[in-house]
């Protein structure tokens, strides 16, 4: 089965905890990308990456990091530092940069 | 950075209706693409269109990549077209990233 794996689907952690949520592709494709999505609102960029190795910040980086040790992989953690950390998480990819994206079916995080 | 505004922000239309979504973006983009988020979140490709005009169906679109926008056609709206649709774009002035409008949310009544 091909595609985008976003894992888990729900997640429940306590105020305080980091968190980490995966993403995983075998499309083969060079760039990944994280977004968060907040009720009624639109998707803003967290994080992303052109290539294994290779991570830039997007528009709303604090409390939140990520590494791309594997070209298939580019998991989430969720830091204490994020003080609103309760949203739907969004990874993408794209088979290289400037080409079409494809989206994975989401994290739902809620911090109690 | 690039500022992406979609209209109209909300839309109601009777099953059977035409519709048309509008895209602004406020600078040169490398390429521009349509999805469709569902009752569940899922965010569903419908075209991927720098400039130029396609047809998929009861939906097309255009994009004027000179004058900075894009439409989004629905014809012959059905109850399964709701949801909220968004347009994104990727900058050539980041080229890497991909921006997000805040979406228009469409609601078919039969």
């Amino acid at each position: 089965d091909g595609g985008i794996t976003q894992s888990p689907k729900y997640l429940f952690r306590k105020e305080g905890q980091n968190v980490t949520l995966s993403c995983e592709q075998n499309l083969n494709h060079d760039a990944m990308y994280w977004y968060r999505q907040d009720p009624g609102q639109g998707l803003r960029l967290i994080y992303y990456s052109q290539i294994v190795n290779d991570f830039q910040k997007g528009d709303i980086a604090e409390g939140y990091s990520v590494s791309r040790e594997k070209k298939e992989s580019f998991p989430l953690t969720v830091t204490s530092a994020q003080k609103n950390p309760t949203a739907f998480y969004l990874c993408a990819t794209s088979p290289q940069v400037n080409t079409e994206a494809f989206f994975g079916q989401g994290t739902r995080l809620t911090v109690v | 950075g690039i500022q992406v505004e979609q209209s109209p922000p909300d839309l109601i239309l009777q099953e059977g209706a035409n519709s048309t979504l509008r895209c602004n973006f406020s600078d040169s983009v490398n390429n521009l693409q349509w999805f469709h988020q569902n009752p569940w979140g899922q965010l569903i490709n419908l075209f991927y269109i720098p400039s130029g005009t396609k047809q998929n169906g009861r939906l097309s679109a255009t994009t004027v990549a000179t004058e900075r926008y894009s439409l989004l056609y629905i014809s012959s709206s059905q109850t399964t077209d709701s949801g909220v649709y968004f347009c994104a774009v990727g900058p050539y002035s980041s080229a890497s990233k991909i921006i997000f409008g805040s979406g228009t949310r469409l609601s078919i009544r039969p």
